[in-house]
């Protein structure tokens, strides 16, 4: 079976560095995604990994580890925008993409 | 390019009539995903399609929905007969290729809102 765990809520201020951590256990791996969903909206695509280390885009990074079946988000210099709910969804070796309950965050001024 | 076009953005109807939800997937992507997303039980997949041709319908909750994909830019997802318990967001994603490593990134469509009285 699947299982991926994310804290289901967090808060944080605006202009501060926030991490949003994602655990799996999966048959098989073939890549972790971060989505980012605001509130009545669709998911949008945040990041990507497939291989152990940091990806860099921006204010966002995403790490994993396979060894250890971990992953982050890190988002720095929040913004009120980045109020919203975090995905983190695994393929495993079925080629589904699955997705977490996610973390919403809320950025206070 | 207009994105993943779904219809309609809202649907109200009553226990036992069918529903017919529908998607437009965008040009040249060759993969779409069926996902229903309710706060209890987040975002789940329901069926997927590479090719226009169902690859894992497990997510399926039962017989009552059904998924066609009769050409590469549309598809339905059907529920007959309807049930409150149906009630959720029912979003359609597509993707370039599916596996596909940075490729298999989805874009969803704004969804539809069903609510099953």
């Amino acid at each position: 079976g699947q299982n991926i765990d994310q804290p289901t809520e967090m808060t944080a201020t605006e202009g501060a560095i926030v991490q949003i951590n994602c655990t799996y256990q999966t048959s098989g791996f073939n890549g972790l995604f971060w989505y980012q969903q605001h509130a009545g909206e669709a998911p949008t695509f945040l990041s990507y990994n497939v291989l152990d280390g940091l990806e860099e885009k921006g204010r966002f990074s995403s790490f994993l580890s396979r060894s250890k079946g971990y992953s982050y988000l890190l988002l720095k210099e929040l913004q009120m925008k980045d109020s919203a709910s975090y995905l983190c969804a695994v393929v495993g070796n079925t080629g589904k993409l699955i997705f977490g309950q996610g973390t919403t965050l809320q950025v206070k001024p | 390019d207009a994105g993943v076009i779904q219809s309609p953005r809202h649907e109200v109807t009553e226990m036992g009539q069918e529903v017919t939800l529908r998607c437009k997937p965008i040009s040249g992507h060759n993969s779409l995903f069926w996902y229903r997303q309710t706060m209890m039980r987040g975002l789940e997949l329901l069926i997927y399609f590479n090719n226009n041709v169902p690859i894992d319908d497990s997510g399926m909750p039962e017989d009552r929905f059904s998924a066609k994909m009769p050409n590469a830019s549309f598809s339905t997802l059907k529920i007959q007969p309807s049930e409150p318990r149906d009630s959720a967001v029912y979003f359609c994603a597509s993707s370039l290729s599916w596996p596909g490593g940075r490729n298999e990134k989805l874009f969803f469509g704004s969804g539809t809102q069903l609510s099953v009285l």
